[in-house]
């Protein structure tokens, strides 16, 4: 049990369409990434989000946005989805201040599968 | 750029055997190194991490990884398979410089099979 929830766990949704995913943190979580892993990759950073401000951003196009919350929960929003954006969809939090440093983990959600058809 | 390299997408071994998987990272300069495990509809889960400090490197469920910076290698090895170990797993180094220093770079992982 990572205390890190992930809503929902499968969607379905059709080319062109928006989505938007959810990730519930353990409280004092101040931050969190969010990773794509596509079917037989491993995860690929998306971006960060640190006390509600994003703070860094992996090789995604803007249609890829985030929200971050006082209440430690957070948001993916992807806008006109492509098909290639169907992946496995983690989010990871953390107590740091963004930078993986010695004495921090990483804990991950179980993901949502986003299909694109 | 900082990258990781896994030989291997698939291993199988029998319960009671040696694991090795294999890790060979890309980095100009000393890098955080992690193992992460995955099982069927889960997240991932950290074995274990190299952080500079010892370079081999006890995670849980038995497993350990040696930091070789000679070879830049960080395989993850356990005595003795158990079924239960049957999953996917992820090598991983951390981005160096600025922002990079706040994601796993992740490799393309290598599924295990444990064989009665």
């Amino acid at each position: 049990e990572t205390g890190v929830t992930q809503s929902p766990t499968h969607l379905i949704k059709t080319r062109g369409q928006q989505v938007t995913l959810r990730c519930s943190s353990q409280s004092g979580h101040n931050t969190v990434s969010w990773y794509q892993q596509a079917l037989g990759q491993g995860p690929q950073f998306i971006f960060q989000y640190y006390r509600e401000e994003e703070n860094g951003r992996g090789n995604f196009p803007p249609r890829f946005s985030g929200l971050q919350f006082p209440n430690y929960s957070s948001e993916l929003n992807v806008n006109a989805l492509e098909l290639d954006d169907s992946a496995l969809y983690l989010c990871a939090s953390s107590t740091g201040q963004g930078a993986i440093s010695t004495n921090e983990k990483l804990f991950f959600g179980s993901g949502t599968q986003l299909s694109v058809l | 750029a900082q990258s990781v390299t896994q030989l291997g997408s698939h291993v199988s071994v029998s319960e009671g055997a040696l694991v090795l998987l294999r890790c060979n990272y890309s980095s100009s300069v000393p890098p955080y190194l992690f193992w992460y495990v995955q099982y069927p509809n889960q997240g991932l889960q950290l074995l274990l991490k190299y952080t500079s400090a010892a370079t081999l490197v006890k995670g849980i469920n038995g497993f350990e990884a040696e930091f070789k910076k000679s070879e830049t290698s960080f395989h993850l090895t356990k005595p003795s398979a158990h079924m239960s170990d049957a999953a996917e797993y992820f090598c991983a180094v951390t981005g160096t410089g600025g922002g990079a220093t706040n994601k796993l770079i992740f490799g393309t992982g290598t599924l295990l099979a444990v064989q009665p």
